[in-house]
């Protein structure tokens, strides 16, 4: 079984300051890792994904994340948080399903606010 | 392209009335999925669609809800009778053909169930 933990459920940084979403997982593959964002009233946007290439990887608006396979995490990082990064995060570990189709868990999320 | 949509955005019905939410899917995705989120909880999957067949419909929380795609192009997602505790927010999602963990999936911007 898979499961996805996000240890924070709101986070609040100044608007230039680094960004730290974290993620831990938990899965009996090699799972594939998402991140989503959503922002008011929009559709869940994919950042970034991990498929098993680099650990290191760099998604839309200048986040990152980085996949531990030693510490079960894939955080999300950002050097300098904008205001229009103001919105909902959500790590998702994907895992091939009995039929080997994508079969999705997402975390609880985590709110992101950005002080000016 | 046109992404993924919805409709309605918004729905609010009375217990025990009947409500049905519509997806239309990117064009020529074979795979469609349901996600509800539950106010204050995670987003969780109710059923995958490859083309017209439910591949997995193990999400699905009971037997007042039916899903449909017939023809393997828009599906709808029937509540009926509505209860409370089906409030919440209902995303689709698309993704192209495959057995594929590390595909995308588009999301719609959901719609958002009020049950009174």
């Amino acid at each position: 079984a898979q499961s996805v933990t996000q240890l924070d459920s709101h986070v609040s940084v100044s608007e230039g300051t680094p960004v730290l979403l974290r993620c831990n997982y938990s899965s009996s593959y090699s799972p594939s890792l998402f991140w989503y964002v959503q922002h008011p009233n929009k559709g869940l946007q994919l950042l970034l994904k991990y498929t098993s290439a680099a650990t290191l990887v760099k998604g839309i608006n200048g986040f990152e994340a980085e996949f531990k396979k030693s510490e079960t995490s894939f955080h999300l990082t950002k050097p300098s948080a904008h205001m229009s990064d103001a919105a909902e995060y959500f790590c998702v570990v994907s895992d091939p399903n009995s039929g080997g189709y994508q079969k999705v868990t997402f975390g609880t999320g985590t709110k992101l606010q950005v002080i000016p | 392209e046109a992404g993924v949509t919805q409709f309605p955005s918004h729905s609010v019905i009375e217990k025990g009335q009947t409500v049905t939410l519509r997806c239309d899917p990117i064009s020529g995705h074979d795979n469609l999925y349901w996600y509800r989120r539950v106010m204050g909880k995670e987003i969780k999957f109710l059923l995958h669609f490859v083309k017209e067949s439910k591949q997995d419909e193990s999400g699905m929380p009971n037997n007042r809800f039916l899903a449909e795609r017939t023809g393997g192009t828009y599906s709808t997602l029937k509540v009926q009778p509505a209860e409370l505790e089906d409030s919440g927010v209902y995303f689709c999602a698309s993704s192209q053909g495959a057995r594929n963990p590390y595909n995308e999936q588009f999301f719609g911007p959901g719609t958002r169930l009020t049950v009174l």
